[in-house]
């Protein structure tokens, strides 16, 4: 599976949208970007997945770029709640398994009053 | 709660013993995954089932390790002989194949073990 980076911290104040960059420019073209949170003593929480099409849920947006070498998540309207580690993962699709998910150390998001 | 569910939360057990960790995915997911976590590191992959059959196992997984899943529903993992580095947070995940092989895994909150 193709490599991310992503920043090691970052601030948001509450109410405002937490943008939380990665890059993966190494990407293939069956290679799915997954964004997973994980907040102190829980397990990971799958947030969202794409392709290669911009996609929304109840939790965030998943904005990729057309050359899918970089993705940002987008949560729209911070709370204190979201302040958790994010990991963006770039996992292979197809040959008929499932595959594993890589994780690095992720973006650790403060939310701040 | 039809989420993933593992037993016990917390381990605490003397260097050398052995312990099993179960995990119960959620209803009807036929993927099945091990995952451990040391402190400030993210998850590390060590074992996959499909039903009841073991696919996919990481080198993290020595011979003292070892997982099952018998009836292709829940999952155990032992570890025999445990040393001080196995403290970690053990997670497990399951997925569904229906609708394809990009669905996601969900997490259960893992079983903490401490070697003391």
């Amino acid at each position: 599976d193709a490599k991310t980076t992503q920043p090691t911290s970052m601030d948001c104040a509450e109410g405002r949208a937490a943008n939380l960059p990665c890059n993966h420019s190494t990407i293939s073209g069956n290679e799915y970007v997954y964004w997973y949170r994980q907040i102190h003593s829980q397990g990971p929480q799958y947030i969202i997945h794409g392709l290669k099409n911009n996609e929304t849920n109840e939790m965030a947006s998943l904005i990729i770029t057309e050359d899918r070498k970089s993705s940002t998540l987008i949560l729209p309207h911070a709370t204190l709640r979201d302040t958790a580690v994010y990991y963006c993962i770039v996992r292979a699709i197809g040959g008929g398994t499932a595959s594993k998910l890589t994780f690095g150390t992720g973006t650790r998001l403060q939310v701040t009053l | 709660d039809t989420g993933v569910s593992q037993d016990p939360r917390h381990k605490i057990t003397k260097r050398g013993q052995n312990v099993t960790f179960r995990c119960d995915p959620i209803s009807e997911h036929n993927r099945l995954y091990w995952y451990r976590q040391t402190l400030g590191q993210g998850p590390e992959f060590l074992t996959y089932f499909q039903n009841e059959a073991q696919l996919e196992k990481s080198r993290l997984l020595s011979d003292r390790f070892s997982a099952e899943r018998p009836k292709g529903s829940f999952s155990t993992l032992e570890i025999q002989r445990t040393e001080q580095g196995d403290s970690a947070m053990y997670l497990c995940a399951s997925s569904s194949s229906a609708g394809g092989s990009n669905q996601p895994q969900h997490f259960g909150d893992g079983t903490r073990l401490s070697i003391l």
